[in-house]
């Protein structure tokens, strides 16, 4: 079983839809959480990033992490085509050393 | 202010060969890691280097390997390539290495295939 599990997808939305993408991950001991998002050959750009639980928003995205159910989710608010892409969760844990643990990415089209 | 920048983008290599990957990290940015992404395994961890020392390291065999400079520009190192290792190779770079949540931005990445 890995660390982070993730919905490959793809999933498909309309413009203007409100997109929700979940990750579910094993370790308790995960303390940060961050999405990317990454486009097609391109590096993955920092979308949010979150500390424990908790709810943090920007502009039209909205990181909910819920530590007791091991869930994290990534809200997209009136989608774009400009959205589609892959986005990936990420977690790490709080030792004093850097080391990323991705899901394997959901691929969103956000058709016009 | 410039982000993490890879070189080369695109790279073509044959099994046997070797292949060094450069990254020059975000400018004041110290700490520096890699990562391998494939369509099978995703996004997996390579190294993290800060202050030229390699501080941590993922589960990849001894042909993969790294260093960092004193500019905090980083290197890395794959020897005796096989099919297997043609990836996407990103490099990213964060202030400081705590693991304590520091924001990781990445570079667009070296797109390396071997045939």
């Amino acid at each position: 079983q890995k660390e982070v599990e993730q919905d490959p997808g793809p999933l498909s939305v309309p413009e203007g839809a409100i997109v929700s993408l979940n990750c579910t991950y094993s370790n308790s001991a995960f303390q940060y959480f961050m999405w990317y998002r990454q486009y097609s050959r391109k590096g993955p750009e920092l979308l949010m990033y979150t500390y424990s639980s908790g709810n943090k928003e920007d502009g039209r995205f909205t990181a909910q992490v819920d530590k007791s159910s091991k869930y994290i989710s990534l809200f997209i608010r009136d989608s774009q085509p400009s959205d589609s892409a892959t986005y990936l969760c990420a977690m790490e844990e709080n030792t004093g050393f850097q080391k990323l643990v991705f899901g394997t990415g959901t691929r969103l089209l956000v058709s016009p | 202010k410039a982000g993490v920048t890879q070189t080369p983008r695109y790279l073509i290599k044959t099994r046997g060969q070797q292949v060094t990957l450069s990254c020059s990290p975000i400018s004041g940015h110290r700490s520096v890691s890699w990562y391998q992404q494939t369509p099978g395994q995703g996004l997996q961890f390579l190294f993290e280097y800060f202050s030229e020392t390699q501080r941590n390291k993922g589960n990849f065999p001894g042909r993969f390997s790294g260093r960092q400079f004193s500019n905090s520009r980083s290197e890395m190192n794959v020897s005796t390539l096989e099919l297997g290792d043609s990836a996407l190779y990103l490099c990213a770079s964060s202030l400081e290495p705590t693991g304590s949540g520091n924001t990781i931005y990445f570079g667009e990445g070296s797109w390396l295939t071997v045939v």
